[in-house]
């Protein structure tokens, strides 16, 4: 059990909805990430939270958009949802900013497993 | 550019070791690291080389890395039928305010008894 738990496991969805996935980090782990898992573009870095603040962007689509809270979970939310949204999306948190650094690996949950229909 | 490739697939039998092999291209990468992904689960970190070591050996899981020429392998001795999986490479670089992981396809890894 990496800590790390996301919320929810699968979410089956119509496109052009709208849907919000949650993330809390392991405790005491103040970086969140963002990752989309798919069989054609494979694991790619979405977005980082740092201690509520954003920290670093990857291939995020302007349809998506992320928040980390003053409790240190984060949400990712996903609208106008497309087919090619459908994928596995993981959140991973490290204890500082640098995350994959030696000392500050990452962990991730679960994921949420997201079917557009 | 930044790219991360594994070879698809291995199978290996029950008992025997396995070698899964990586290639990178950004000579900056400091850390490099392998995850496991067992199915309907996340990445589990198993052990990681910083940029600066030749191997490191952690139980039955030993990881060579050839520096001049980008190569990363993970070794794993006595595989079990446990070790089926899929068996993630990263390399990792500082980029400003934050480190980028950049992951590879991934080699799934298939056990026979």
């Amino acid at each position: 059990d990496s800590g790390v738990t996301q919320t929810p496991k699968h979410l089956i969805t119509a496109t052009g909805q709208r849907v919000t996935l949650r993330c809390s980090p392991r405790s005491g782990d103040l970086s969140v990430y963002w990752y989309q898992q798919s069989l054609d573009q494979g694991l790619q870095f979405l977005i980082q939270y740092y201690n509520g603040e954003e920290r670093a962007k990857g291939n995020i689509l302007e349809r998506f958009s992320a928040q980390q809270f003053p409790d240190l979970h984060s949400e990712l939310n996903l609208s106008s949802l497309e087919l090619g949204d459908s994928a596995l999306y993981f959140c991973a948190s490290s204890v500082g900013p640098m995350g994959g650094a030696g000392d500050s690996p990452l962990h991730f949950g679960n994921g949420t497993r997201l079917t557009v229909t | 550019g930044e790219d991360v490739e594994q070879s698809l697939f291995l199978s290996v039998r029950e008992g025997d070791s396995s070698v899964i092999n990586c290639t990178y291209t950004d000579s900056s990468s400091t850390y490099l690291y392998w995850y496991k992904q067992e199915p309907g689960a996340g990445l589990q970190l198993l052990t990681y080389i910083f940029s600066n070591m030749d191997m490191k050996q952690d139980q039955r899981l030993t990881v060579l890395l050839n520096k001049k020429d980008k190569h990363l392998s993970l070794r794993i001795a006595d595989t079990q039928t446990g070790d089926s999986a899929i068996y993630f490479c990263a390399e990792s670089a500082a980029r400003g305010a934050t480190n980028k992981l950049i992951f590879g396809t991934g080699t799934l890894l298939a056990v026979q008894p």
